[in-house]
This record gives C-alpha cells, sequence and structure tokens, in this order.
C-alpha cells in the first residue's frame, strides 16, 4: 500500500519570504500522480498543484512550484513570495495512475500547518 | 468554474440517529468519493462510486454507511446510528473519466454527533 508522509507538522514564513514543505512517499509503481491541496480555517479542500509522474518537468502554478525527485520519491512544494492568504493546512497527496484496482483514491499525508507572519 | 456542491454544511445530530449527507458533483464528471476528516486527522477515503455502484471502499466504510446516487446529480452518503466518532468533516469529491487525474472537493459538511 502507498503510504505518504508530511515531515513537517508546522512551518512559519515571513510575508513576502520564500517556504518550502516537504513530502515523501512509498510506492512500488512508476505511474502516479502528486497533489498538494491546501485546506484554509474554512476547511474547504482546495487543489494547489498536480504533477505526473512520467513527467521530468516540476509543475509549477504561479507561486507556487514543486521539486519532484522521483528516484527519492520527495516531492516538495515551494511557495514564493507568501502572503497572508497562504496561511493554511497543506496536504500532500498520492493517486495511482494503473487501471483497474484501487487507483482512483487519493492517499493523503498528515498535513503541514503553514503560519504566514506580517 | 464548476465546483462540488455539498449540503448541509453543518449538522448538529443525536446519537444513534441517521444523516444523510448531499452531494452534487461536476456534471460531467463520472467518479465520485466520499472522504472523512476527523478534528486534528488527516483526511481518510472512505468509498468511490461509479457507474451506480461502489467501485472501492475502505475498512471504515463498513454496513452503517452507504451511498447512492437516487438521481442524475445527486450522490448521497447515509450514516446510519450514528456514534460519538462519526463526529468529523465529510467531504465529497468528483473526477473525470477513467483518464481523468485529478479529484475535486467540496466545501465539505461537518458533522457533530451529541
Amino acid at each position: 500500500a502507498q503510504t505518504v508522509t508530511q515531515s513537517q507538522p508546522e512551518m512559519s514564513v515571513q510575508e513576502a519570504e520564500t517556504v518550502t514543505l516537504s513530502c515523501t512517499y512509498d510506492t512500488s509503481e512508476s505511474d502516479y500522480y502528486l497533489f498538494w491541496y491546501k485546506q484554509p480555517p474554512s476547511r474547504q479542500m482546495i487543489l494547489v498543484i498536480r504533477q505526473e509522474a512520467y513527467k521530468q518537468q516540476n509543475a509549477t502554478e504561479n507561486r507556487f512550484s514543486v521539486n519532484f525527485q522521483k528516484a527519492a520519491k520527495s516531492f516538495s512544494l515551494k511557495i514564493s513570495d507568501s502572503q497572508l492568504g497562504d496561511a493554511a493546512m497543506y496536504f500532500c497527496a498520492y493517486r495511482s495512475a494503473r487501471s483497474g484496482g484501487s487507483n482512483y483514491k487519493l492517499t493523503f499525508g498528515k498535513g503541514t500547518l503553514l503560519t504566514v507572519n506580517p | 468554474e464548476p465546483e462540488v456542491t455539498q449540503t448541509p454544511s453543518h449538522q448538529v445530530t443525536q446519537m444513534g440517529q441517521e444523516v444523510i449527507l448531499r452531494c452534487v458533483p461536476i456534471s460531467n464528471h463520472l467518479y465520485f468519493y466520499w472522504y472523512r476528516q476527523i478534528l486534528g486527522q488527516k483526511v481518510e477515503f472512505l468509498v468511490s462510486f461509479y457507474n451506480n455502484e461502489i467501485s472501492e471502499k475502505s475498512e471504515i466504510f463498513d454496513d452503517q454507511f452507504s451511498v447512492e446516487r437516487p438521481d442524475g446529480s445527486n450522490f448521497t452518503l447515509k450514516i446510519r446510528s450514528t456514534k460519538l466518532e462519526d463526529s468529523a468533516m465529510y467531504f465529497c469529491a468528483s473526477s473525470e473519466t477513467r483518464s481523468g487525474n485529478t479529484i475535486y472537493f467540496g466545501e465539505g459538511s461537518w458533522l457533530t454527533v451529541v
């Protein structure tokens, strides 16, 4: 079974600074998807960024980018020019790309609570 | 932008009562899910649903739970005989066809069992 580990329960960053959130995962599969979801105090789950494992290029979405290291099974999220609205719980998640079986569910890490200081 | 909608946003129920949580997935999506998040814990998969049947369920999803797609738009989660430990945020989610790879979540239904 796949597992997702977020080793940083909490992180803080100064407004306008850059912060990196860590995520590692364990899988025997070669094709899969990785996601970062943001959960603000409203508790809605908002997709931040997505990475396909077959793509070598790291995904970017405006101020958000990932460092995907497939061999190391590492998927970190970098937030540049942090804003007060970035304060939230961030979850890393894994989804298999394999046809059939349990390929449609997301497996989540425990989350990292990000605080942005003004 | 299309979104998954859930009702109610918050429900308080007496222990032992039945609860139905409702969801309207994104209209062109074919795969539907329920996830649960107990306060302070990570999000856990409950069940996935495709072509009017359960495609996968977790060990959490026992006989107390059931899902249904009663019409062309709604997707419901029924919890029978609720227990205190069922108190959690319940997220509905949906994704596109088999080739789709992103799961979109609703805003959640916060269930409090007293």
